[in-house]
C-alpha cells in the first residue's frame, strides 16, 4: 500500500525557515517526488522534483536560491525547505510521487500525494 | 509559452456533460494529467495519458488532445463531481512542470 506521509503543521516568522518532511511506504522510493503548493483560495502550483536516486533537484524559476529538496534513501524521506519566508508563502506543501505509466508521454503523473503540510507565516 | 490556460469555472446540470479546457503549447509535447480537487483535500488523479483512469475512477471522466488544447469530459455528471480541476504537464524547454490556472465545476 503506498502512502506518503508528511510532517505536521509549522507556524514561522517572516525571515525563518521551514523544513516540511514527506515519509514513503510501499513501492514509491524509486519515483520521482515532487513538491507542489497550494495558497489559500488559489490554484496549485509546482515548486520541484527530486529524483530519489540520483541527480540534481529540479526548482521552479520562483524559487530558485530559497528552496532545497533532498531525500533520505535510509529512511524513504524526501525534504523541502524553504527560507526567508513571507507572508505570501502560507500555503498548504504537498509532496506528490511521479509514476510514468505512458512510457514518457505524460511526465507530471502524480498517482499519490501527502496530506498536505500547511505552513502558515506570521509574525 | 510554458503557461497552461483553464476557464475559472462552469457550470453543468445534474446529469449532464461537461467539458473542462486545458490550453497551452507544452499540451504539443506532452499529454496532460488531470486532478480532482474537492476543498480541504489534497488532489486526486482523474485522467491521463490519451485517454487513461486509474483504478476507481469512474468511467463518466475521460480525456481527450487536440493541438494544444487538452479536455476533460465528464459525462453524466454526478453531484460528487462538484469539484476543482486542474490540468498539469511538462515544459519540455526548461524541464519544469506546470499546472493549469484550474476550473471549479459546479453541479447545478
Amino acid at each position: 500500500q503506498v502512502q506518503l506521509v508528511q510532517s505536521g503543521a509549522e507556524v514561522k516568522k517572516p525571515g525563518a525557515s521551514v523544513k516540511v518532511s514527506c515519509k514513503a511506504a510501499g513501492d514509491s522510493f524509486n519515483k520521482y517526488m515532487h513538491w507542489v503548493r497550494q495558497a489559500p483560495g488559489q490554484g496549485l502550483e509546482w515548486m520541484g522534483v527530486v529524483n530519489p536516486r540520483r541527480g540534481r533537484p529540479i526548482y521552479a524559476q520562483k524559487f530558485q536560491g530559497r528552496v532545497t529538496m533532498t531525500r533520505d534513501m535510509s529512511t524513504s524521506t524526501v525534504y523541502m525547505e524553504l527560507s526567508s519566508l513571507r507572508y505570501e508563502d502560507t500555503a498548504v506543501y504537498y509532496c506528490a510521487r511521479d509514476n510514468d505509466r505512458c512510457g514518457g508521454t505524460c511526465p507530471g503523473l502524480y498517482d499519490y500525494w501527502g496530506q498536505g503540510t500547511l505552513v502558515t507565516v506570521s509574525s | 509559452s510554458s503557461e497552461l490556460t483553464q476557464d475559472p469555472a462552469v457550470s453543468v446540470a445534474l446529469g449532464q456533460t461537461v467539458w473542462i479546457t486545458c490550453q497551452g503549447d507544452i499540451l504539443r509535447t506532452y499529454y496532460a494529467s488531470w486532478y480532482q480537487q474537492k476543498p480541504g483535500q489534497a488532489p486526486i488523479l482523474v485522467v491521463y495519458g490519451e485517454n487513461n483512469r486509474p483504478s476507481g475512477i469512474p468511467d463518466r471522466f475521460s480525456g481527450s488532445r487536440s493541438g494544444n488544447t487538452a479536455s476533460l469530459t465528464i459525462t453524466g455528471t454526478q453531484a460528487e463531481d462538484e469539484a476543482d480541476y486542474y490540468c498539469n504537464s511538462l515544459d519540455s524547454s526548461s524541464d519544469h512542470y506546470v499546472f493549469g490556472t484550474g476550473t471549479k465545476v459546479t453541479v447545478l
